[in-house]
């Protein structure tokens, strides 16, 4: 069945670092491929999203591609915020209606 | 905020109890979806509803049941329960349940069995 495999954290960081997320899938077909944050005490939220091989997903200067050829879908940022400490989960969703999501990846940043 | 909601924010009950925890989508949100999400499984689907119907199923034990109402709101039910089904559980929602949509969650609910 399909997978995602995103790495473990915590990742810390000092503000203004450069981030990456590494996100692997297996799936059958052409997901869409997905990255939701969660906030502390809340539900997720969506922060980008690519529908097809190549297109790239940004929102508040993350971004992340659609690489078929490696499934991957890396999140970056090139400048992180205290404001980005949060959960990050990768997740995919293809042809069967079933969405498969990483395990998550706190991310941490100090001032 | 959302604009999908769930009750009850907590739920504290004991093994062998049945509890109800209730969603209502976004408004016009034909879709709505199930997680659990826990220390050791992490976010894991359930089940999916679009308009009254099952349209996908995940891992869900059969002690759990759902159903989406004409309203569109959803219940799921938990029966037999067992300490290791101490959760949160989410909802979400989204307009037509394509799998290239946005999921919207819902604050979810924080179950604790004792």
């Amino acid at each position: 069945g399909d997978s995602v495999t995103q790495m473990e954290g915590p990742v810390t960081l000092s503000e203004e670092a450069f981030l990456t997320i590494n996100c692997t899938y297996t799936a059958t077909g052409y997901p869409s491929l997905f990255w939701y944050v969660q906030y502390p005490g809340e539900g997720l939220q969506l922060l980008l999203k690519a529908t097809k091989a190549d297109d790239k997903g940004s929102n508040k200067g993350f971004e992340a591609t659609y690489r078929k050829e490696t499934t991957s879908f890396h999140l970056e940022k090139g400048s992180v915020q205290v404001s980005d400490s949060a959960v990050h989960f990768c997740a995919l969703a293809g042809g069967s209606y079933i969405p498969t999501f990483g395990r998550g990846t706190s991310l941490i940043v100090h001032p | 905020d959302s604009g999908v909601t769930q009750t009850p924010k907590h739920l504290i009950t004991a093994t062998g109890q049945r509890v109800t925890l209730r969603c209502s989508p976004r408004s016009g949100d034909l879709s709505v979806y199930w997680y659990q999400q826990s220390l050791d499984q992490g976010l894991q689907f359930l089940i999916q509803y679009y308009n009254g119907e099952e349209r996908a199923k995940g891992n869900i034990l059969e002690r759990f049941s759902a159903q989406q109402f004409p309203d569109l709101h959803s219940e799921l039910n938990l029966s037999s329960l067992e300490l290791g089904d101490s959760a949160l559980y989410f909802c979400a929602s989204s307009p037509g349940g394509g799998p290239q949509e946005t999921q919207y969650f819902g604050p979810g609910t924080r179950l604790l069995v004792l």
